[in-house]
């Protein structure tokens, strides 16, 4: 079946730690996004990349960072420098050019900075 | 700061009954605009779009109505059943954004209880 991937679904870390969120899709999408979900609130963009070895800031780029080096994979690392990493984790792809606009997401990723 | 947003952070419902959630935009510019639902623990899932040419679009057991008068998207879900418990976020897209991400609203919690 095709879809998205995301893992680790729960993911622990210590302060001071770098995580890797991972994120892979087979619905040959070219653009992908992550975006962070905090209780009660809406989703927010933290970076998207719309074409492999591209990508761009979303609002809340700042403490993150991403690679998009294969088509299927877009991989975001949560660093040191992230205040508040505590949050829900979405990954998500859609085919370029808005045709329909839809976004296909995984399942999360759960982090949890102890 | 967001420009999709929700009247109501809640709504409970019998089983059965027809639910109405809303979303007041701020951006009239905007022109497609998409509903998603997101269950507990889960990525949300895309349910209907709309764009700005048209007033209402209408699913299975779903109906979206815009008023671009007064920049407000609703969903109705007829015959509401428990399955429909879950969190329900509008998104929009605003102009010249073809490619990058929807913005997302903060979302309704649906309770149907039986």
């Amino acid at each position: 079946d095709g879809g998205i991937t995301q893992s680790p679904k729960y993911l622990f870390r210590k302060e001071g730690q770098n995580v890797t969120l991972s994120c892979e899709q087979n619905l040959n999408h070219d653009a992908m996004y992550w975006y962070r979900q905090d209780p009660g609130q809406g989703l927010r963009l933290i970076y998207y990349s719309q074409i492999v070895n591209d990508f761009q800031k979303g609002d809340i780029a700042e403490g993150y960072s991403v690679s998009r080096e294969k088509k299927e994979s877009f991989p975001l690392t949560v660093t040191s420098a992230q205040k508040n990493p505590t949050a829900f984790y979405l990954c998500a792809s859609s085919t370029s050019g808005w045709a329909t606009g839809e976004l296909f997401f995984g399942e999360g990723s759960r982090l949890t900075v102890l | 700061g967001e420009s999709v947003g929700l009247h109501l952070p809640t709504l409970s419902v019998q089983e059965g009954d027809n639910s109405i959630i809303n979303c007041a935009y701020s951006n009239s510019a905007s022109d497609y605009f998409i509903w998603y639902k997101q269950e507990s623990g889960k990525g949300p899932q895309f349910i209907i779009d709309i764009r700005s040419n048209m007033d209402k679009r209408q699913g299975q057991r779903v109906t979206v109505l815009l008023n671009k008068t007064v920049k407000h998207l609703s969903l109705q879900i007829a015959a509401t059943q428990p399955g429909d418990s879950a969190v329900y976020f509008c998104a929009e897209i605003p102009p010249n954004q073809a490619g990058t991400a929807l913005i997302f609203g903060k979302g309704t919690t649906l309770s149907v209880s039986s």
